[in-house]
């Protein structure tokens, strides 16, 4: 079946510093799968981040951005200069096109912890 | 705004009890979803649903059902609750979307103890 591998967390960093949380998939049932990241803040739903339906495309939301590299089946989340209130847990994912892209396959959740 | 809510928000259910968790949205989604969530695992899609007097299995449906009596509400159901089920349920809308790849948009989540 599909999957998705993320970094393990938690992830601490230092405001101002860099991130990068991995991404891999594997998309056995789904030729050209549309990829995405949820985040979760303390106390809320989750929500979307970013998301991206085109390999080779580039997708990006409040600083974050990430990459469909369909070779090597990531879609690493980087950030430039993390803040605080970046603090939340981070869900990669991947889901087929057509009516039922609501059905999604999820990471783990990556923890992301940042001191200021 | 997009709006999901679930309640209860946390529940302590006996094992061998019923346990209902219901989801609202006022998105007008056709598409409603139940996840769970358990530490080290993502989401896993329980039941969902194309619209009212619909619903599907999803990856992890035993044990549970669901009920989606209007384009409003999605309900999870629990008949016989067991231990196993401890878990956070996620209930999430999204709309068609064709090759667009949908958002879904996500309640809060409810803690469910079964003891």
């Amino acid at each position: 079946g599909d999957s998705v591998t993320q970094t393990e967390g938690p992830v601490t960093v230092s405001e101002s510093e860099s991130l990068i949380i991995n991404c891999t998939y594997s998309a056995t049932s789904i030729a050209y799968p549309n990829l995405f990241w949820y985040v979760r803040y303390p106390g809320e739903g989750l929500q979307l981040l970013l998301k991206v339906i085109t390999a080779g495309q580039k997708g990006s939301s409040r600083g974050f951005e990430a990459t469909y590299n369909k070779e090597t089946t990531s879609f690493h989340l980087q950030k430039a200069s993390v803040q605080e209130s970046d603090s939340a847990v981070y869900y990669c994912a991947l889901g087929p096109t057509g009516a039922n892209t609501g059905k999604l396959t999820f990471g783990h959740g990556t923890i992301l912890r940042v001191h200021p | 705004e997009a709006a999901v809510t679930q309640s209860p928000r946390n529940k302590v259910a006996v094992t061998g009890g019923k346990v209902t968790l219901s989801c609202n949205q006022t998105n007008n989604h056709n598409n409603m979803y139940w996840y769970r969530q358990d530490t080290g695992h993502g989401l896993r899609l329980i039941h969902y649903s194309y619209g009212a007097g619909s619903t599907e299995k999803g990856d992890i449906p035993d044990g549970y059902k669901a009920s989606r009596p209007s384009q409003e509400n999605f309900s999870l159901i629990l008949e016989l609750a067991t231990p196993s089920q401890t878990s956070v349920y996620f209930c999430a809308s999204g709309d068609t979307g064709g090759n667009t790849g949908n958002t879904l948009y996500f309640g809060e989540g409810s803690r469910l103890i079964v003891v």
